[in-house]
């Protein structure tokens, strides 16, 4: 079973505050995906990042696959309370068979940005 | 473009008894799944389909059945509801038998309550 912890839990800060949300495995994912949940809602895709190394920018955020593969950040520049809410990390992994990859998630990083 | 839409969005059952979760998509997705959300365990994926016609286990089977007559459609039945699956259910959808290097489009989740 490939696991990916994601640290820290829970996050509080001020707004415009900037912050690093970690993804770590001890497997190797062929790619990691970012979601973020708002309460009462279903997990929205924000990013994909399949090669090791790899850097990529959404506005204030910035996503980085770690060289190896087994670990993923997510950094927020000068946080807005709009991006309340809970970040789960997703990792590519082993086949299950019928042809199909499986995603598995981490426990995701609740994040409160106080006006 | 509705996405993924599940209902009911609220449900709240007695022990012993049984009902469906509907999902529907209209995105012509080949992959669908479904997952539960548990307070401290993440996303646990519980069935999935490749296709219509094909289903097969996640990690968490016990307890549901799947079918998927149609490509829109991928109901999730509990036989005989136990307090033990009182969760918030997400179905989610993928382009691609790939599914995971595409992203995951879930819908907005489905409450259940057993007593």
């Amino acid at each position: 079973t490939q696991l990916l912890e994601q640290s820290p839990q829970f996050l509080s800060i001020q707004e415009g505050e900037n912050l690093t949300v970690y993804c770590n495995s001890s497997s190797v994912f062929s790619s990691l995906q970012w979601y973020r949940q708002e309460p009462g809602e279903g997990p929205v895709l924000l990013v994909t990042v399949v090669t090791g190394g790899e850097v990529k920018k959404l506005k204030r955020l910035t996503f980085q696959f770690g060289d190896a593969r087994k670990d993923s950040s997510l950094h927020i520049t000068a946080a807005q309370p709009g991006d309340t809410g809970l970040y789960l990390c997703a990792g590519v992994g082993s086949y299950s068979g019928a042809g199909s990859y499986q995603l598995t998630f981490g426990k995701g990083t609740k994040l409160s940005v106080i006006p | 473009n509705a996405g993924v839409t599940q209902t009911p969005k609220f449900q709240v059952l007695k022990t012993g008894q049984s009902m469906t979760l509907q999902c529907a998509q209209d995105m012509n997705h080949e992959y669908m799944s479904w997952y539960r959300q548990d307070p401290g365990m993440g996303l646990r994926l519980i069935h999935y389909s490749v296709g219509a016609g094909i289903t097969d286990q996640g990690e968490v089977p016990n307890g549901y059945n799947v079918s998927r007559s149609t490509t829109e459609d991928f109901p999730l039945r509990l036989l005989s509801a136990a307090p033990s699956q009182t969760s918030v259910y997400f179905c989610a959808s993928s382009y691609s038998r790939a599914a995971a290097n595409y992203g995951y489009t879930f819908g907005s989740g489905t409450r259940l309550t057993v007593v």
